[in-house]
Parts: C-alpha cells; sequence; structure tokens
C-alpha cells in the first residue's frame, strides 16, 4: 500500500490567495483527519470525517478554513483567503475505525508558507 | 478539556545511552497513551503504545510507563541508535470515537543520538 498521499509537498503563496490542500486516504480506511503542525501549538487537530461526513470541526480556526470528502478516496482542505499565520506543516492521517486505540496512518504533510 | 505537557524539548545522548521522555496528562478521563516518531520530513508514526489498565510495555529496545495516579508517562529507549534520532511525540485520549477521543499531542521532543 502506498500509506496517506498528500499534495503539493510544498506550498507557497501570497496572502489573499485562495490555498487548496489535497489527500488521498489508505484504501478501506474509513475516517479521515486532518492536523496542522507549528512550533507554537504543535499538532493539532483541524476536522475529521467518518465515511466522508464531517464529524468534528471545532478544531478549524476560522471561516477561511474549509475541508471536504466528497468521496472515500479523496478530501480537501482549503484556505481563502490565505494569511501569514496560516504557515505551517497540515498532515492528513486515516484510520480503519475511529476509536483513538486504532493507530492513525499520517501522510508526509504539505509545508504552506504564505507570503 | 485535555492538555499534555511533555519535556524536555530537546534531549542528546550519545550512542548506547538511554533516553527518557516524559509526559503529564490533566484528564483523569485519558485511558489511552501512544507515542509517535516523526522524522525529518515525514509524518508521524506510531511506535508503542499503552493503556490504563497496564504500568508498563515493552517492545524491544522501547518501553512506556504509566502512572495513573500521578497523571505521567514516560518513553524509555535504551541502547540508543543515531536512527533513533527524530522527534517524539507523546499522546492522550478517552480513547473512544467523538471529540472526546481525539488525540491531543504534547509539543514533542527532538531526539539527537551522537556517534
Amino acid at each position: 500500500d502506498a500509506g496517506v498521499i498528500q499534495s503539493p509537498r510544498h506550498e507557497v503563496t501570497e496572502m489573499g490567495q485562495e490555498v487548496t490542500l489535497r489527500c488521498k486516504p489508505i484504501s478501506g480506511h474509513d475516517y479521515l483527519f486532518w492536523y496542522r503542525q507549528t512550533m507554537m501549538r504543535g499538532l493539532e487537530l483541524l476536522i475529521y470525517f467518518n465515511n466522508n461526513v464531517p464529524i468534528d470541526d471545532s478544531g478549524m480556526p476560522e471561516d477561511r478554513f474549509s475541508a471536504k470528502m466528497p468521496n472515500a478516496s479523496f478530501s480537501t482542505l482549503k484556505i481563502q483567503p490565505s494569511e501569514p499565520r496560516d504557515s505551517a506543516v497540515y498532515f492528513c492521517a486515516s484510520s480503519f475505525g475511529g476509536l483513538a486505540y486504532n493507530e492513525q496512518f499520517f501522510g508526509p504533510g504539505t509545508r504552506l508558507t504564505v507570503l | 478539556g485535555e492538555n499534555v505537557e511533555q519535556h524536555p524539548s530537546t534531549l542528546s545522548v550519545q550512542e548506547g545511552d538511554s533516553a527518557v521522555i516524559k509526559c503529564t496528562y490533566s484528564d483523569s478521563a485519558s485511558n489511552y497513551f501512544p507515542w509517535y516518531k516523526q522524522e525529518l520530513g515525514k509524518g508521524p508514526q506510531l511506535i508503542i503504545d499503552i493503556r490504563s489498565n497496564v504500568g508498563e510495555k515493552k517492545d524491544q529496545r522501547i518501553a512506556v510507563t504509566l502512572n495513573k495516579t500521578a497523571k505521567h508517562f514516560s518513553l524509555h529507549i535504551t541502547e540508543t541508535q543515531p536512527e533513533d534520532s527524530a522527534v517524539y511525540f507523546c499522546a492522550a485520549s478517552r480513547g473512544y470515537g467523538g471529540s472526546q477521543g481525539n488525540l491531543i499531542f504534547g509539543k514533542g521532543t527532538k531526539l539527537s543520538v551522537k556517534p
């Protein structure tokens, strides 16, 4: 299995632009998580889906952030408009079953830089 | 909500020495404590976990201990090797689905093993 796939690996954009991050979970996994990692705040859960349905988006920082999962093999995280404070590494993870006991498999991340 | 504190933030050891990373948590209902290893340019990967019904768990050179009374848990790596160099994250959760089952991560420990 190829593992969780994220694209792009690096994204540099200017303030005010729209940014779309993409994720392909491991086949057969029914839970998908989006995390943000910064030096100041560490790893934070933004949102997670179960069977393509958003379950908890309480970690989404503000309305500029949105996430979708149109099917079991694809999810997007969109930031519009982007701001310099959004600069971070964004990880997608997936698991079979949503219990924390079930290992979450992380993708390689997307490093976002907003100038 | 849950809060996880992790110490130290950086740790440097000589190859062959032991390394210990400590975490404390605040939610007495937390019952699942995984440890993740993050290598440069990669996403976190689960290396070992422990549930609240056991006090210690070992897997080759890695061991975790849990003190529920004091609400702290530790990662022990013996006979360290250069390939152990990475950032290690502890996490805690209530271990079941829904927002209360989310993993709350510590800020990470950068371990450097010098040859």
